[in-house]
């Protein structure tokens, strides 16, 4: 199976500042990543696939990038509602497999 | 719009079977894959298996062989997971989830809103 390893497993900021996480996969998963935004108590949303895609209806500060095996989820600009734990999923492999996510604190 | 919507909260013992049905409105139920994502209390998502409800073929991962069965009825626009032999590492919130299409295949683009299937003796 493609391991998906996030860093860093948790980050404090502050509303306004710039966020990157990482996600790195065990072997190249050609930009087949996607990202999800999960609130405590609700399923995952989805935010962005093809590595860089935003899905509709997701905010423009939300931005993804990268190839290969290192792939990034940048938010420009922390609202408050941006809180929240992030996970990134492969599916090059159709043994789907995610990262173990990564908590978006208020510092 | 789409919407998936999936049954109540289970209780069951150790060595008990659960089954969780998931159902779809708003989009043709027969166009998209569904799959079956875990959650255990504070931890992350654990892709458990996938089901095409046009033919009813299904794929499960290796975890979860010989003690999941992924199923639908196309007549009500459902799918079920079931879960048998179930232990106490099996608690956990049990989500449906949507594969899309063409740009999207493979990502999830809409989820149900989960079940808290609960084991314990």
């Amino acid at each position: 199976d493609i391991q998906m390893t996030q860093s860093p497993s948790s980050l404090s900021a502050s509303v306004g500042d710039r966020v990157t996480i990482t996600c790195r996969a065990s072997q190249g998963i050609s930009n087949s990543l996607a990202w999800y935004q999960q609130k405590p108590g609700k399923a995952p949303k989805l935010l962005l696939y093809a590595a860089s895609r935003l899905e509709s209806g997701v905010p423009s500060r939300f931005s993804g990038s990268g190839s290969g095996t290192d792939y990034t989820l940048t938010i420009s600009s922390l609202q408050p509602e941006d809180f929240a734990t992030y996970y990134c999923q492969q599916y090059y492999s159709t043994l789907y497999t995610f990262g173990q996510g990564t908590k978006l604190e208020i510092k | 719009q789409v919407q998936l919507v999936q049954s109540g909260a289970e209780v069951k013992k150790p060595g008990a079977s659960v089954k969780v049905s998931c159902k779809a409105s708003g989009y043709t139920f027969t166009s998209y894959y569904m799959h079956w994502v875990r959650q255990a209390p504070g931890q992350g998502l654990e892709w458990m298996g996938i089901i095409n409800p046009s033919g009813g073929s299904t794929s499960y991962a290796q975890k979860f062989q010989g003690r999941v069965t992924m199923t639908r009825d196309t007549s009500t626009s459902t799918v079920y997971m079931e879960l048998s032999s179930l232990r106490s590492e099996d608690t956990a919130v049990y989500y449906c989830a949507r594969e899309g299409v063409v740009a999207a295949a493979g990502v999830f683009d809409y989820w149900g809103q989960g079940t808290l299937v609960t084991v314990s003796s």
